[in-house]
C-alpha cells in the first residue's frame, strides 16, 4: 500500500500525560498536513509542511502541541499534558509540490481517547 | 479565511436515484475545491475537484457544478449505490490549508 500511513490508529490515554502520533506521507510528496477531526465536524487545519520546513500554524495549535518533519519524510505530532478536549481523530494528508492547490491525500487517521 | 459549508446535514436516497449534495462558499477568491467522501473510521478520500476556471466537472457517476456567480458548487451522483452511504465534505482552500465544512451525511436505502 503506497497511501499515507499513520500510526498507532488509536491511542488511549490519561489526562496529563503526553502522546506522540506518527505520519508517513506517500513517498515523493514534499508538502505534509496535519487536521485534527471531532465528532460531526470537519476536519480542522492543524499545520503544514513543506519538505522539512513548518511554513503554517494555525491558532489551534497550542503550546502544548509540536509537530516535526526532521528529514523531510515522516512527521511526528506531539501532545504534552493532554486534556479531554483533545479527545478527537487526528488526520495526516500529504500531496506533491506543484504549484497552489492540490489535492491532499488523507491517511486513515489516529483516533485519540483522553480518559 | 475560507468558510465553506453544507447545506443539509443528511440526505436520504433511494438505490439507484440521483444524489444531489450543496455546498456554499465565501471567499470569491476561491480557485480550487474538492469534494471528499468518508466512510465511518476512515480518513477522506478524494472525489472529484474543480478549479474556478471551470463551472462543470465529471468523474465515474459523479458531477461537480460550480456557480461562482453565487459562490456556489454541488455534488452530483448518479445511480446512487450502498457504497456511496457515506459523509461528504466540500473543502477549498486558504492558504495552504483546506477548510472542510461540516459535511452531509448521505444514507442509501435499498
Amino acid at each position: 500500500d503506497t497511501g499515507v500511513s499513520q500510526n498507532p490508529r488509536h491511542k488511549i490515554t490519561k489526562r496529563g500525560q503526553n502522546v506522540t502520533f506518527r505520519c508517513d506521507p506517500i513517498s515523493e510528496h514534499n508538502r505534509l498536513y496535519w487536521y485534527r477531526q471531532t465528532l460531526g465536524q470537519g476536519p480542522e487545519f492543524l499545520t503544514y509542511f513543506q519538505n522539512e520546513a513548518q511554513l503554517e500554524k494555525s491558532r489551534l495549535l497550542s503550546d502544548r502541541f509540536s509537530a516535526e518533519r526532521p528529514k523531510g519524510s515522516f512527521s511526528t505530532l506531539e501532545i504534552q499534558r493532554t486534556e479531554q478536549g483533545d479527545s478527537a481523530m487526528y488526520l495526516c494528508a500529504s500531496s506533491p509540490l506543484q504549484g497552489e492547490g492540490n489535492e491532499q491525500f488523507f491517511g486513515p487517521g489516529t483516533r485519540l481517547t483522553v480518559l | 479565511g475560507e468558510s465553506v459549508g453544507l447545506h443539509l446535514p443528511t440526505l436520504s436516497v433511494q438505490e439507484g436515484d440521483n444524489s444531489i449534495i450543496n455546498c456554499a462558499y465565501s471567499n470569491s477568491a476561491s480557485d480550487y475545491f474538492i469534494w471528499y467522501k468518508q466512510e465511518s473510521g476512515k480518513g477522506p478520500q478524494f472525489i472529484i475537484d474543480i478549479r474556478s476556471n471551470m463551472d462543470k466537472r465529471q468523474g465515474q457517476r459523479v458531477t461537480v457544478l460550480l456557480n461562482k456567480t453565487v459562490k456556489h458548487l454541488s455534488l452530483q451522483i448518479a445511480a446512487t449505490q450502498p457504497g456511496d452511504s457515506a459523509v461528504y465534505f466540500c473543502a477549498a482552500y486558504s492558504g495552504y490549508a483546506l477548510n472542510f465544512g461540516k459535511g452531509t451525511s448521505l444514507l442509501v436505502t435499498p
